[in-house]
């Protein structure tokens, strides 16, 4: 079945540091959709992503949709301790109704 | 208001007890989801139901019982519980059940049931 992989699983950067997480699919995806989950939390939708290359901005953050649409990334500039969870992309299995998630990345934000 | 809401937040439960957790949505969304995260964060579906019906059910063992009475709700019934289903259960609702089109809808997520078993 469809898996959707993230690298890193876990992340600790100092404060004031650059973050990127990475995440593949093993099938094309029609679109991607990002999340940030707060320790203790849920899952809240940050951004969606729709044609290959597509790259968009949110203050520090910037997602960014592979040609392929088989992968995709985000990248926080200049991480603070706000930014601390769990990021997860997600997609849509080809020709099915499963909303499948990544595995995650935990970031941790030390002071 | 809370656009998907689910009761309780926690339960804890001995092996063996029958125990249900409900989940409402008042976003008018046509699709619900279960997911269970275990302590790795992993994130799985469970169940996904459209307009009250079953579209996925994910080899999830047979005491699981979800149950749709209307497009607002979703509960979900687990018989016979084991250790194994601690985790955190997850509803979740989006607008359809297929991102096919290109601007596939996002899904809501409740606040999540903490499920301890011992």
């Amino acid at each position: 079945g469809q898996q959707v992989m993230q690298i890193p699983q876990y992340q600790h950067v100092q404060e004031g540091e650059d973050f990127t997480t990475y995440c593949n699919s093993s099938t094309t995806l029609s679109n991607i959709q990002w999340y940030k989950q707060r320790p203790g939390g849920h899952p809240v939708f940050l951004i969606q992503l729709v044609k290959s290359g597509e790259v968009k901005k949110q203050k520090r953050l910037t997602f960014q949709f592979g040609e392929a649409k088989k992968n995709s990334s985000l990248h926080i500039t200049a991480t603070q301790t706000t930014d601390v969870g769990t990021y997860f992309c997600a997609g849509w299995g080809s020709g099915t109704y499963k909303y499948i998630f990544g595995t995650g990345t935990r970031l941790k934000v030390l002071a | 208001d809370t656009a998907v809401s689910q009761t309780p937040k926690y339960l804890v439960t001995q092996m063996g007890n029958d125990k249900s957790i409900k989940c409402e949505q008042n976003l008018g969304h046509d699709t619900m989801y279960w997911y269970k995260q275990d302590s790795k964060k992993f994130l799985k579906i469970m169940f996904s139901y459209n307009n009250k019906e079953l579209i996925i059910n994910e080899t999830v063992p047979n005491r699981f019982s979800p149950k749709s009475p209307d497009k607002a709700h979703l509960n979900l019934h687990i018989n016979s519980l084991e250790l194994g289903d601690s985790a955190v259960y997850f509803c979740a609702s989006s607008q359809e059940a297929t991102g096919l089109r290109p601007g596939g809808p996002e899904a809501f997520f409740g606040q999540g049931t903490r499920l301890t078993v011992v």
